[in-house]
């Protein structure tokens, strides 16, 4: 079982709909999370940071961490043909020195 | 655009090879990761340097290595190539190392590596 586990999708809805991804992970010890988009052929950037459990809003996107479930998601409201990329949840524990564990990220389409 | 770059975009070699992949932080930035992406296995931490030193270690295989020079530029070495290392490799870069409060990875736009 990886850490971190995400649906690949592809996940396609019209525009104008909310979208729902999520993700779940292993490790418990996991206290920041973050979401990020990847357009094709380029780096990722972040979108979403949220510390511990709770939910965190910005503009069209909010972000919601379950720690006792080790469930995160993603809602994108009003959906644009724009927000058509993939979408990658990562995670790390603070507690030390190493690295984002990624999820293998959700491949989005917004039907215009 | 991130502020982080990376030479060269697409690098196609033959198995047994050795590459050097190049990564210029973020101006100011300190920290340098390397990321191996791959359709199998995703988003893989490889390791992190901060200020010159070597700070943190992921899945890097051994026929890899990484160095963070005194003007804060990084690169990535990868000897014996085989097929399975054909990956996007990505550089990012942030203000301070990774332990306690998150600072924001800005990721550059990759390396295309493809071994034949």
């Amino acid at each position: 079982q990886k850490e971190v586990e995400q649906d690949p999708g592809p996940l396609s809805v019209p525009e104008g709909a909310i979208v729902s991804l999520n993700c779940t992970y292993s490790n418990s010890a996991f206290q920041y999370f973050m979401w990020y988009r990847q357009y094709s052929r380029k780096g990722p950037e972040l979108l979403m940071y949220t510390y511990s459990s709770g939910n965190k809003e910005d503009g069209r996107f909010t972000a919601q961490v379950d720690k006792s479930s080790k469930y995160i998601s993603l809602f994108i409201r009003d959906s644009q043909p724009s927000d058509s990329a993939t979408y990658l949840c990562a995670m790390y524990s603070g507690g030390g020195a190493d690295g984002l564990t990624f999820g293998k990220g959700t491949h989005l389409i917004i039907q215009p | 655009d991130s502020g982080v770059t990376q030479t060269p975009k697409h690098l196609i070699t033959a198995t047994g090879q050795r590459v050097t992949l190049r990564c210029s932080p973020r101006s100011g930035d300190l920290s340098v990761y390397w990321y191996q992406q791959s359709l199998d296995q995703g988003l893989q931490f490889l390791i992190q340097y901060y200020n010159g030193e070597e700070r943190a270690k992921g899945n890097i295989l051994e026929r890899f290595s990484a160095q963070q020079f005194p003007d804060l530029h990084s690169e990535l070495n990868l000897s014996s190539l085989e097929l399975g290392d054909s990956a996007l490799y990505f550089c990012a870069s942030s203000v301070a190392p990774l332990g306690g409060p998150y600072n924001e990875q800005f990721f550059g736009p990759g390396t295309r590596l493809t071994v034949l």
